[in-house]
């Protein structure tokens, strides 16, 4: 059953520490998506990757996130340092060479910073 | 830009009842795909249903299918026998037809409908 994972799937920090979230995509999808979910902004896209390298973060603030995929088979977003407005759902997506419209998504990492 | 528009924020259907939702969208281009995603309780988005533009034909998903009205920009999903696991927000997407071009999709999602299930 092919799925995407994410770790972990709770975070709770305090505020100025860093934050690591890691995904596995689907294996053999060339295409990661990085997306947040809050009440007020609903499902914002961060960033995206194809064969590893970034297409577009420009969703991302730039000054304390960061995201790389260091192989095929994990991506990671970073926040550092964290502040309680990044509290938010984050997902991972990915997304095949022959139907890049379609995102699976993985279970999300609920990230509460104190 | 794309846009999608879900007008219920909330719906109600009762165990074993059908239930529509709508979804509704603006785009200049001709070929995109649009989806229903479900995300229960425990915040996983699942992709139920697809559509391509470029198909006439509605999508069926077992007890889940779609009205895609292209001239119209609508496209509604109906849950037949509702059950209660059914329960859910149900977020309509939209993205460009991007596959062989090089470039990444980027889903549009409507603000989502919450559906309750109730006996």
């Amino acid at each position: 059953d092919a799925r995407v994972t994410q770790t972990p799937r709770h975070k709770v920090t305090e505020m100025g520490q860093e934050v690591t979230m890691r995904c596995q995509p689907i294996l053999g999808h060339n295409t990661v998506f990085w997306y947040r979910q809050t009440m007020m902004q609903g499902l914002e896209l961060l960033a995206y990757f194809r064969n590893r390298a970034p297409l577009d973060d420009s969703g991302m603030p730039k000054d304390r996130f960061s995201a790389e995929m260091p192989d095929a088979t994990l991506a990671t977003l970073k926040i550092q340092p964290s502040e309680p407005r990044d509290s938010a759902v984050y997902f991972c997506a990915s997304s095949s060479v022959v139907d890049q419209e379609t995102q699976y998504f993985g279970p999300g990492t609920r990230l509460l910073v104190l | 830009a794309q846009t999608v528009t879900q007008s219920q924020p909330e719906m109600s259907v009762q165990e074993a009842e059908t239930v529509t939702l709508s979804c509704t969208y603006d785009t200049s281009e001709s070929d995109y795909y649009l989806f229903w995603y479900k995300q229960p309780p425990s915040r996983q988005m699942i992709l139920v249903i697809r559509q391509e533009a470029y198909k006439q034909q509605n999508a069926t998903e077992n007890r889940f299918s779609v009205n895609f009205q292209k001239a119209a920009k609508s496209f509604s999903l109906k849950i037949s026998d509702s059950q209660l696991g059914d329960a859910a927000m149900y977020f309509c997407a939209y993205s460009r037809l991007v596959s062989f071009t090089g470039t990444a999709s980027k889903l549009t999602f409507g603000t989502g409908t919450r559906l309750q299930v109730t006996l």
